[in-house]
């Protein structure tokens, strides 16, 4: 069965320093999505990849799909404390249309 | 961007009692959406796809009995946890997707709370 692996499993980071949180899968995956979730709250939405070699940034993240599709990175350049939280990748394995499989997840620490 | 609308927030209740969680579409129509359930600090589970206008699919080791899905409408998904009981205690939460290669957006979760 189709399978996400996140690493790492959990990140304590200084404030102002980057980090890169990578997601990998066995299978050619249709689309990638990154989310951010705080425990016990709905997930909110980063980026979407669906093309090999994409990348994407949104104000200090940036995500990158490789040319396989088959891994993609989460980079989060001079973490902030709203940065923290629990990031989680999600790809669609089969076809167009189907329900996320998701990684199991990276909580981020970032100290003052 | 769309907005997915999930109530309650919370609840609990009493074992062998049955839980409504609704799940809605504001500003967008979603022939599918689905269900997926968390425990804590795991990944969130796909418990479910529903189908509006007909049965809701489930995945492998979900009892669709346990686990009632109704899609009556284009903007309306419910789950209905039956005779809950204290290991259905989970964060429950509901997703729509818009078109075939577009975000999926989620609801805010229901965490549920069995006595």
């Amino acid at each position: 069965s189709q399978e996400l692996e996140q690493s790492p499993q959990s990140l304590i980071v200084q404030e102002g320093k980057n980090l890169t949180i990578n997601c990998t899968s066995s299978k050619t995956l249709y689309g990638l999505y990154w989310y951010k979730q705080k425990y016990g709250e709905g997930l909110i939405f980063l980026m979407m990849l669906q093309k090999g070699g994409e990348e994407k940034s949104h104000e200090k993240i940036t995500a990158k799909l490789d040319e396989k599709k088959q891994q993609s990175s989460l980079h989060i350049t001079a973490s902030q404390p709203s940065h923290a939280g629990i990031y989680l990748c999600g790809a669609t394995p089969r076809q167009a249309g189907t329900a996320l499989i998701f990684g199991k997840g990276t909580t981020l620490s970032v100290s003052s | 961007g769309a907005v997915v609308s999930q109530h309650p927030s919370w609840v609990i209740c009493k074992s062998g009692t049955s839980v409504k969680i609704e799940c809605r579409s504001l500003d967008f129509q979603a022939t599918t959406m689905f269900w997926y359930r968390q425990f804590p600090k795991q990944s969130l589970m796909l418990m479910a796809t529903s189908n509006e206008g007909s049965k809701a699919t489930y995945e492998q080791g979900v009892e669709k009995d346990k686990f009632l899905i109704n899609h009556a409408s284009l903007t309306l998904s419910t789950l209905t946890v039956t005779s809950a009981h204290p290991e259905d205690s989970s964060f429950y939460i509901c997703s729509a997707r818009v078109g075939l290669l577009e975000k999926l957006f989620f609801g805010s979760g229901t965490q549920l709370s069995v006595l």
